[in-house]
């Protein structure tokens, strides 16, 4: 059982090029979240799914893009990278609230710098 | 909104002896969910305990208990018989129970407590 993967696990990126992070999970959870974690920031959400074909955005959306076209996959886009996200990187996932199992499984984050 | 505070930065503590990390939030939902979660230096985010705001039993794992008191909005965790092992930053996290308005998906994070173990 793999959980939730992410993929990939490194990047550096020139400034004004794109990239996509992917995220996989095989729990069956509905639900799905991209965060960022910067020092002293915490972690703070980018974007989140409720499921299959849904999407919201979170409190830090500007600058992302996501899609959820698969219920285990959740995808994060860049489209055109700037230095201020440069960060660390974690994707989520949950289930709705009519299971107790409420927390969220945590992939084990891209580091990404753009430079 | 909800927010999640944590007002102690770093924290240390001797190996074998006791260390309480601090939380406090801000809701006006009455049911809820608090998770301590743990990111020691691989950067995994490895859940610590769970507590249901409905039970006003404090939850234990092991080494690890809170302190949960409702009306205060507080939510500590303590460490008993700390190990080199629990070296790490913990993050407090609120999820809501309530349906009304679609917030009940996410989980709101405090900013960290890097907690360093003596030898």
């Amino acid at each position: 059982n793999a959980g939730v993967t992410q993929t990939p696990k490194f990047r550096v990126l020139k400034t004004g090029q794109s990239m996509t992070l992917l995220c996989a999970q095989d729990m069956n959870h509905e639900y799905m979240y991209w965060y960022r974690q910067d020092p002293g920031m915490g972690l703070r959400l980018i974007h989140y799914s409720v499921g299959e074909g849904t999407t919201a955005k979170g409190e830090v959306p500007d600058g992302y893009n996501v899609s959820r076209l698969k219920k285990q996959n959740f995808l994060l886009g860049l489209e055109s990278a700037a230095p201020s996200q440069t960060s660390v990187y974690f994707c989520a996932s949950s289930y709705s609230r009519e299971f107790m199992n409420t927390e969220a499984f945590f992939g084990q984050g891209t580091r990404l710098t753009v430079v | 909104a909800q927010t999640v505070t944590q007002s102690q930065p770093e924290m240390s503590v001797q190996e074998a002896e006791t260390v309480t990390l601090s939380c406090t939030y801000d809701t006006s939902e009455s049911d809820y969910y608090l998770f301590w979660y743990k990111q020691p230096p691989s950067r995994q985010m490895i859940l610590v305990i769970r507590q249901e705001a409905y039970k006003q039993q404090n939850a234990t794992e092991n080494r690890f208990s809170v302190n949960f008191q409702k009306a205060a909005k507080s939510f500590s965790l303590k460490i008993s018989d700390s190990q080199l092992g629990d070296a790490a930053m913990y993050f407090c996290a609120y999820r809501s129970w309530e349906t009304s308005g679609g917030s009940n998906y996410k989980l709101t994070f405090g900013k960290g407590t890097l907690l360093t173990v003596n030898p």
